[in-house]
């Protein structure tokens, strides 16, 4: 079955430092790829998707991941994390009947 | 707010009970979602329907689960005779396909319905 796996359930981090949160994908077709946020009490948000355009793509709140298909990664980075990053991170494979992750808590620590 | 709504946002029943909660996804989206998410866990699918066609039921947990759109707007996900094992949150999300391939489109989702089965 097609799936994604989240490597890491917990990331702590110290405010400003960078941020990886690390997905990597069972391999198949090539996979259309997501990253979507979930702050408590909120809908999940889309952060950023991979369509095959691109191989690095750009999200929102200085977000971007690269797709490397060598390694069936998709790993999420920051070059500095802020407060209001600390959420809940889901990487997903395909949209309609998608995949979820079992997703990554960021913890941000003043 | 033009975005997906859900309600109720809590539901606390007794085990056995029926529930039902409602979706109302972003008005010109013609797919509509559901998806289960328990603690520790990423949202599971459950079924969707492209305008007032459930397009696949297969994933639903059991034949307590049913799930309806019957004018191609909002969505209804029913719960008949509720076990603790229930106890979760449900997920609504809505999505526009059109040209473009159905594995590129973003889904929108709403902030949920958790229910806790006593």
């Amino acid at each position: 079955a097609q799936s994604v796996t989240q490597l890491d359930s917990h990331v702590s981090v110290s405010e400003g430092t960078p941020v990886l949160l690390r997905c990597n994908y069972s391999s198949s077709y090539s996979p259309s790829l997501f990253w979507y946020v979930q702050h408590p009490n909120k809908g999940l948000q889309l952060l950023l998707k991979y369509t095959s355009a691109a191989t690095l793509v750009k999200g929102i709140n200085g977000f971007e991941a690269e797709f490397k298909k060598s390694e069936t990664s998709f790993h999420l980075t920051k070059p500095s994390a802020h407060m209001s990053d600390a959420a809940e991170y889901f990487c997903v494979r395909n949209a309609g009947k998608s995949t979820f992750g079992d997703g990554t808590t960021l913890t941000v620590k003043p | 707010d033009t975005g997906v709504s859900q309600n109720p946002r809590h539901k606390i029943t007794k085990r056995g009970q029926n529930v039902t909660f409602r979706c109302d996804p972003i008005s010109e989206h013609n797919r509509l979602y559901w998806y289960r998410q328990t603690l520790g866990q990423g949202p599971e699918f459950l079924t969707y329907f492209q305008n007032e066609a459930q397009l696949e039921k297969s994933r639903l947990l059991s034949d307590r689960f049913s799930a309806e759109r019957p004018k191609g707007s909002f969505s209804t996900l029913e719960i008949q005779r509720t076990e603790q094992g229930d106890s979760a949150m449900y997920l609504c999300a809505s999505s526009l396909v059109g040209g473009g391939p159905d594995m590129y489109n973003e889904q929108f989702f709403g902030p949920g319905t958790r229910l806790t089965v006593l």
